[in-house]
């Protein structure tokens, strides 16, 4: 079993709907992070968490919302989608200490017509 | 503020033959640096990392890399690819302080003929 799952892995909808996007983890990490993919630009940080009560805005988080429901669980919202939010999410976890790698979900591509 | 550069967009090669993917960081404090590849309609996983002790780190898939602290460097190198190699890899640098967020860079498409 994955230990980073997200759902849905494909979304299309269309401009001004709400839409969120949800991310688990069975790692028993405390630190969850959500990321935005766009071709030729890498991999943007949007929120990230470092404990259920702790959550922090990334680079590019206007129009984006999160929630950390618990350890596990972290979800990305977009509270009225625009086109130019038509790209890849991704969810990712790592160790609070020591410090190391990020483990990442599968992605979810949004497509926002 | 930290930010990581790497210097190949695209990188084709051909089977068997070395490569590079080149790397350049740039931090205020000490740093973790990471290489994670993703596959085709995949997520990232982690190919190796650098945390502290010998700069040469090895990796799955035979990649290897070296972290020069003097260039700000931590290019990824194979020396003979296979078809399989072909993917998009993805440098990255966190800084050790408690924030430990990750930079990623734009990535470098590598691609591999027969």
């Amino acid at each position: 079993d994955a230990d980073v799952t997200q759902t849905p892995r494909n979304r299309i909808t269309k401009t001004g709907k709400r839409i969120m996007l949800e991310c688990s983890q069975t790692k028993g990490h405390d630190r969850m992070y959500w990321y935005r993919q766009d071709p030729g630009l890498g991999l943007r940080l949007i929120y990230y968490s470092f404990d259920v009560k702790d959550i922090n805005k990334g680079e590019i988080s206007d129009g984006y919302s999160v929630s950390r429901q618990a350890q596990a669980k972290f979800s990305l919202s977009l509270e009225s989608a625009i086109p130019n939010q038509t790209a890849l999410y991704f969810c990712a976890t790592s160790r609070d200490f020591p410090l190391s790698e990020q483990f990442f979900g599968p992605g979810t591509r949004l497509t926002v017509l | 503020a930290q930010s990581v550069t790497q210097l190949d967009s695209q990188v084709p090669v051909f089977e068997e033959a070395p490569v590079e993917l080149r790397c350049n960081y740039s931090s205020s404090v000490s740093v973790y640096l990471f290489w994670y590849v993703q596959y085709p309609n995949q997520g990232l996983q982690l190919l190796l990392k650098y945390l502290s002790g010998s700069t040469l780190v090895k990796g799955i898939n035979g990649f290897e890399a070296e972290f020069n602290k003097s260039q700000t460097s931590f290019h990824l190198r194979k020396p003979s690819v296979h078809i399989s190699d072909t993917a998009e890899y993805f440098c990255a640098v966190s800084d050790r302080t408690n924030a430990g967020k990750s930079t990623f860079g734009d990535g470098t498409t590598l691609t591999v003929k027969p």
